[in-house]
């Protein structure tokens, strides 16, 4: 079945450690996004990508880096520069760029802080 | 002024009954709008786009448009407990329209709680 995956569900950060959530997809979309959503709050986009090998920030990129080494993976780092990582990590992804085309979404990863 | 704003609920309504989710946004340039249901520790999904003025039906599902007022509006009939979830409007802006890309602005969502 074509999907999104992320993974770990549930992941824990320790204080100054760096932690990495995995998104992959086997739909061949180009185009591929992170969202943080934090209770009482809208999805926030962190990271967005469109081809392999690049990438832009998005709103709140502040303590968080991404790569795009695959088009079927987009992998988004949350440093220790990230003072308020806790929150529910949303990937997805798009077909192409047009502003009509929707988003799928993977799982999710919830990360909290020990 | 927040760019896409949303009643945050709970929106309570019995079962049966037709539940009105409304939406309000900023840009008056954006031209794409989106329904996400989310059920609480899951992932958005899509229920229902709409692009031109006016309603679209989709079985229990109407998404309503109307740019001048910039507002859109989802309508679900026969709501069932099942429907209980929070609704996510995302709206495409124009900047992210001239760049190509699709840069959703979502609102805070509402809750609807539907009794039986």
């Amino acid at each position: 079945d074509g999907g999104i995956t992320q993974s770990p569900k549930y992941l824990f950060r320790k204080e100054g450690q760096n932690v990495t959530l995995s998104c992959e997809q086997n739909l061949n979309h180009d185009a591929m996004y992170w969202y943080r959503q934090d209770p009482g709050q809208g999805l926030r986009l962190i990271y967005y990508s469109q081809i392999v090998n690049d990438f832009q920030k998005g709103d709140i990129a502040e303590g968080y880096s991404v790569s795009r080494e695959k088009k079927e993976s987009f992998p988004l780092t949350v440093t220790s520069a990230q003072k308020n990582p806790t929150a529910f990590y949303l990937c997805a992804s798009s077909a192409d760029r047009t502003a009509n085309e929707k988003l799928f979404f993977g799982s999710g990863t919830q990360l909290s802080v020990l | 002024q927040k760019e896409v704003e949303q009643n945050s609920g709970p929106l309570s309504v019995p079962e049966g009954a037709i539940a009105s989710l409304n939406c309000t946004y900023s840009d008056r340039g954006s031209q794409s709008f989106f329904w996400y249901r989310q059920y609480s520790g899951k992932s958005p999904e899509l229920i229902m786009s709409i692009y031109s003025n006016g309603d679209k039906e989709d079985g229990r599902f109407t998404a309503q448009l109307n740019k001048a007022s910039q507002y859109v509006s989802l309508l679900i009939r026969d709501s069932q407990p099942s429907d209980s979830a929070t609704y996510l409007c995302a709206v495409n802006p124009e900047t992210s329209m001239n760049t190509g890309f699709q840069k959703l602005v979502f609102g805070t969502g509402t809750r609807l709680l539907v009794s039986p």
